[in-house]
């Protein structure tokens, strides 16, 4: 089957590092994808990957290995409205998004 | 650009009742497009895919004849609950790919069903 896990809940301090990992067994592979979704909103996109290595936008990083199975969403400078669900998602051979549960991001001050 | 609307944004209705939601790219063309259920504090659940020109694909689960999917245009595909339950009630959010990319989705703001 296909499957994809995440952390449930992390927490973290204003203006600090955190890093959300993900990892995944799907039936194909066609890119890793991020989104940040606030509470009662919709899922935002934060970032792509397809091949292996670090993709870097602003404060906001994603690495993937696909030999691993393996992603993480690094967040530096951590601001308070950070606080949201992080969701990773994997397309699979049939370019569909298999979603993971989400990782709820709490900030603290 | 890359802009998908939904409308209604919260609807409340009666139980036994249809709603219909709509769900539009504003700037782009989509083919394809894509409708979400997601409980609270769940991830989302792909309901269907649902393809300009013909019928759409149910996810395993779905009943197709209560949640009607009609992919009028390449820019609008509306969803359908019919004779909704309180159990219906959720987040609903569609998505759609530009024609252009495979592996692009917009989502739409969502739409908040509530059965009374």
């Amino acid at each position: 089957g296909q499957n994809i896990d995440q952390p449930t809940e992390m927490t973290a301090t204003e203006g600090a590092i955190v890093q959300i990992n993900c990892t995944y067994q799907t039936s194909g592979f066609n890119g890793l994808f991020w989104y940040q979704q606030h509470a009662g909103e919709a899922p935002t996109f934060l970032s792509y990957n397809v091949l292996d290595g670090l993709e870097e936008k602003g404060r906001f990083s994603s690495f993937l290995s696909r030999s691993k199975g393996y992603s993480y969403l690094l967040l530096k400078e951590l601001q308070m409205k950070d606080s949201a669900s992080y969701l990773c998602a994997v397309m699979d051979s049939n370019y569909q998004l298999i979603w993971g549960a989400g990782t709820k991001l709490i900030i603290k001050p | 650009g890359a802009v998908v609307s939904q409308h209604p944004s919260r609807v409340i209705c009666k139980s036994g009742t249809s709603v219909k939601i709509e769900c539009r790219s504003l700037d782009f063309q989509a083919t394809t497009m894509f409708w979400y259920r997601q409980f609270p504090k769940q991830s989302l659940m792909l309901m269907a895919t649902s393809n300009e020109g013909s019928k759409a694909t149910y996810e395993q689960g779905v009943e197709k004849d209560k949640f009607l999917i009609n992919h009028a245009s390449l820019t609008l595909s509306t969803l359908t609950v019919t004779s909704a339950h309180p159990e219906d009630s959720s987040f609903y959010i569609c998505s759609a790919r530009p024609d252009r990319v495979d592996y692009e989705q917009y989502f739409g703001p969502g739409t908040r069903l509530t059965v009374t």
